[in-house]
């Protein structure tokens, strides 16, 4: 299995405060991924990044912000959570366009 | 704007039958991806296309690209129930870093 370790798993929030959650890849590889699942949506990307302090936003970026000092963190930030943030967040890598991208096992965030 | 599409979003089929799930999508690309997902897990790659005309086989499960028609499929042969799971299509776009994604098909296949 690829090394990817996102943390925490679980996560209940209250709306306005804001949370961290941190993907972990010992893969070396280039580009990291957050997306958002949610039922009939499919995944949707926030932000990725495609190397160290490289990062763009995807199309759900709006409430989140990301970092990556180094190659093999990458952090999504929820400034103020709100309850539409409730979701199961992904982080995925991938060494680069012609193979597969690997998942965590994901993130179950409720904020109430 | 960058859509892509599968059909049917529900699948309920026997054991045995064969089937397929389709994967449209609307913008110029030459990489397709398809991925499972099993209930409450995470994602997990079963075929990576990167040409026109390419076909991967795997088990009971067989992907195809069609890139002039922007067109994938996933073909599923004599279906077990340990095959039951929501299918993805996520496709490259091209000068970007980033994959669209389909909405997934869940599919459930009854003994």
């Amino acid at each position: 299995d690829a090394g990817i370790t996102q943390s925490p798993r679980h996560k209940v929030t209250e709306t306005g405060t804001p949370v961290t959650l941190r993907c972990h890849q010992t893969e070396n590889h280039r580009y990291m991924y957050w997306y958002r699942q949610d039922p009939g949506h499919g995944l949707r990307l926030i932000h990725y990044s495609y190397g160290v302090k490289d990062t763009d936003k995807g199309e759900v970026s709006d409430g989140y912000s990301v970092s990556r000092s180094k190659t093999e963190d990458f952090l999504l930030t929820l400034e103020s959570a709100t309850s539409s943030q409730t979701s199961v967040y992904f982080c995925a890598i991938n060494g680069n366009r012609n193979t597969e991208a690997f998942f965590g096992q994901g993130t179950r965030l409720t904020v109430v | 704007e960058l859509k892509v599409e599968q059909n049917p979003l529900f699948l309920s089929m026997q054991e045995g039958k064969n089937y397929t799930i389709y994967c449209n999508y609307s913008t110029t690309s030459d990489r397709l991806y398809w991925y499972r997902q099993d209930p409450g897990k995470s994602l997990e790659s079963l075929f990576v296309l990167l040409s026109n005309g390419a076909v991967k086989q795997e088990g009971r499960l067989m992907a195809s690209l069609d890139t002039k028609a922007r067109l994938s499929t996933l073909h599923i042969t004599a279906a077990v129930h340990d095959l039951s799971a929501t299918y993805f299509c996520a496709v490259d776009i091209p000068g970007n870093y980033q994959l669209i994604w389909g909405a997934g098909t869940k599919l459930i296949i009854k003994p």
